[in-house]
């Protein structure tokens, strides 16, 4: 079973307003990781946030970690059309054998509308 | 190369046959993973690399799936006997995989079509 959930699933928005993605996951972690995907192809990083931070920007994209509640959000200001895509958070977990491993959500489809 | 190369793009084949799928990861990335993506889906983890060894095969769905890698570089994820269920996008991605620099680099994927 995957590790993360996001929600919403679906996201629909006008360009300029805010999208706002949850994301929640179950194991301790080392770090969660947003992801981005046009077209159901190779996935891009957007940005980490180790489990030692709460809030991170880059851009016009701010993501929070909650490690109490399992739980990080992503925003991104002023959407632009070009921000439609799929998004997804990734948790980098320690498991038992000393290795990491990237487990990903079911991701939520951003439409940001002209 | 400069990112990860995944061969073939696109993949049609029988039901039944046994296809093979490359990846190619950035050069010094120890960390080498697979997923599966059905159509409007997430990421299936499938298996997971740390130079040649495979410490976690617990994704593969069945054993017509493996998976080895070779001079902690180019992987080969095998399916055997392929069904029509077997159908989805392949991504392959490396990372550093130390020191907490985790970011992985995706390649474009292999869209398998079984018919």
């Amino acid at each position: 079973s995957q590790q993360g959930e996001e929600d919403p699933q679906a996201l629909s928005i006008q360009e300029g307003e805010n999208a706002t993605m949850n994301c929640s996951y179950k194991t301790s972690i080392n770090n969660l990781q947003w992801y981005r995907q046009n077209s159901g192809r190779g996935l891009v990083h957007l940005i980490l946030i180790r489990s030692n931070e709460r809030e991170k920007h880059s851009g016009r994209l701010r993501v929070t970690l909650d490690t109490s509640k399992k739980s990080s959000s992503l925003l991104i200001t002023a959407s632009r059309a070009a921000d439609t895509a799929s998004y997804f958070c990734a948790t980098d977990a320690y498991f038992s054998g000393g290795y990491n491993k990237l487990i990903f959500g079911a991701g939520t489809r951003l439409a940001v509308h002209p | 190369g400069a990112g990860v190369s995944q061969s073939p793009s696109n993949k049609v084949t029988e039901k039944g046959k046994d296809v093979e799928l490359r990846c190619d990861p950035i050069s010094g990335h120890t960390a080498l993973y697979w997923y599966r993506q059905r159509l409007g889906q997430g990421l299936e983890f499938l298996i997971y690399f740390q130079g040649n060894s495979a410490p976690d095969k617990s994704g593969l769905p069945s054993d017509r799936f493996s998976a080895e890698r070779t001079g902690e570089s180019v992987s080969t994820l095998t399916i055997q006997r392929t069904q029509q269920e077997d159908s989805a996008v392949y991504l392959c991605a490396s990372s550093l995989g130390r020191g907490g620099n985790t970011e992985a680099f995706f390649g474009q994927g292999t869209r398998l079509t079984v018919v």
